[in-house]
């Protein structure tokens, strides 16, 4: 199975500040990831796909890059709406698998 | 209003069976992969199984192969995930979720729990 590393596992932040958040696959994924926003006691909810391609609907202060291994989602200015916790996921190889999540938390 | 609705969780011992469905709506249901992921209380996700758009294909993660049955009802716009030999650690949140088939889930429900206890 591949593995989805992620880091940080929390980071703290203030309204306006520019949080990035990295995963990490055990072997090359190519594109095949995407990025998913949970808020407490929701679904989860797609942000990001095919590394870097915006879900319709998700504003544009969300970006994505990355290929291979190493990926990174980048929330330019944080508003408070976006504390939440967020997964990365490999859509390379079954069985899928998620990054632990990050969970972005008020400063 | 696209969505759907998963249903069937609740309370059930050890050894137990369950069904759990997924109803979907405002959408071409057949045109979708349909997914099940579950996540432990406080945990992260975990992706559990998949099904092909006419249901000849499916796929399991190790973890439950064998005590779980994927399966689907176009003409219901349902899908369904038959679990049995219930252990404690299958105790979770379980999700529905579609994928046109580029491998993303763009819509989830909103989840049923399932408590696997005595």
């Amino acid at each position: 199975d591949i593995q989805m590393t992620q880091s940080p596992s929390s980071v703290a932040a203030s309204v306006g500040d520019r949080v990035t958040i990295s995963c990490r696959a055990s072997q090359g994924i190519s594109t095949w990831l995407a990025w998913y926003q949970q808020k407490p006691g929701k679904a989860p909810k797609l942000l990001i796909y095919a590394a870097f391609t915006l879900e319709s609907g998700v504003p544009l202060r969300f970006s994505g890059s990355g290929s291979g291994t190493d990926f990174t989602l980048t929330i330019s200015s944080l508003q408070p709406e976006d504390f939440a916790t967020y997964y990365c996921q490999q859509a390379h190889s079954f069985p899928w698998t998620f990054g632990q999540g990050t969970k972005v938390e008020i400063k | 209003e696209v969505q759907l609705v998963e249903s069937g969780g609740g309370l059930v011992q050890p050894g137990g069976s369950l069904r759990l469905s997924c109803a979907a709506s405002g959408f071409s249901f057949s045109s979708y992969w349909m997914h099940w992921v579950r996540q432990a209380p406080g945990k992260g996700l975990v992706w559990v199984s998949r099904i092909s758009l006419e249901g000849s294909s499916t796929t399991y993660a190790e973890v439950v192969r064998g005590r779980v049955t994927i399966a689907r009802d176009n003409a219901k716009n349902t899908v369904y995930l038959e679990m049995n030999s219930l252990r404690a650690e299958d105790t979770a949140v379980y999700y529905c979720g579609r994928d046109w088939g580029s491998g993303y889930l763009d819509l989830w429900g909103q989840g049923t729990l399932v408590t696997v206890s005595s």
